[in-house]
């Protein structure tokens, strides 16, 4: 079985700082693809960005990165450069051969101006 | 909008009818798949479909709820005598079904209220 962990319910960040959303992730199998989305107050799930288990480099996507930790089975979701639309929730999530994803609860991120 | 598309966007109803969703997905991709998700919680999985094949069904997927994708395009979810616990947020996503970098793409649900 897989499970995904997010242990924080609520995070806040000043516009224009970088902030880091946790997420631990719990698999015995030996291929995954871990993702993120955000989802805003209007409800639709916005991809962010993919990390495949053999990837060598951490995936980046603009001011997303993920900074992917195999060992400790952490990829950790950073936001540089903070903008007031980026207060979303934010979901972690994982999944293997293109079946369905697993997510976390989420973590709700404010953007302080 | 060459996005996922679900209608209707709000459904409203009584316990004990049935009600029915669409989702239309993004053209070319072969893999969709239906997810549930209520107040302050992530998506969780209910069922998923490779062309025309239903592949998987979660445990939460009660005999009450019916999946079908019968020419390999749009999909449809019937739930059945509605019940107060069915109240959510019906979520609808599609793929390429690539094994690596296979990122689904959501549309944007449809929320169940059942009175």
């Amino acid at each position: 079985a897989q499970k995904i962990t997010q242990t924080q319910p609520g995070m806040f960040v000043q516009e224009k700082e970088a902030v880091t959303l946790d997420c631990t992730y719990d698999t015995s199998d030996p291929s995954y693809g871990l993702f993120w989305y955000k989802q805003p107050s209007s409800g639709e799930m916005i991809f962010l960005i993919y990390q495949g288990s053999y990837d060598q480099q951490n995936a980046t996507e603009g001011r997303y990165s993920l900074n992917f930790q195999k060992a400790r089975k952490s990829a950790n979701l950073v936001i540089s450069a903070s903008q007031l639309g980026d207060s979303a929730m934010y979901f972690c999530a994982m999944s293997r051969s293109a079946r369905q994803l697993t997510f976390g609860s989420g973590t709700q991120l404010t953007v302080l101006p | 909008d060459t996005g996922v598309s679900q209608d209707p966007r709000h459904k409203i109803t009584k316990r004990g009818q049935n009600v029915t969703f669409r989702c239309d997905p993004i053209s070319e991709h072969n893999r969709l798949y239906w997810y549930r998700q209520t107040l302050g919680q992530g998506p969780e999985f209910l069922t998923y479909f490779q062309n025309e094949a239903q592949l998987e069904k979660s445990r939460l997927l009660s005999d009450r709820f019916s999946a079908e994708r019968p020419k390999g395009s749009f999909s449809t979810l019937e739930i059945q005598r509605t019940e107060q616990g069915d109240s959510a947020m019906y979520l609808c996503a599609s793929s390429t079904g690539l094994a690596e970098h296979n990122e689904q793409f959501f549309g944007p649900g449809t929320r169940l209220t059942v009175l």
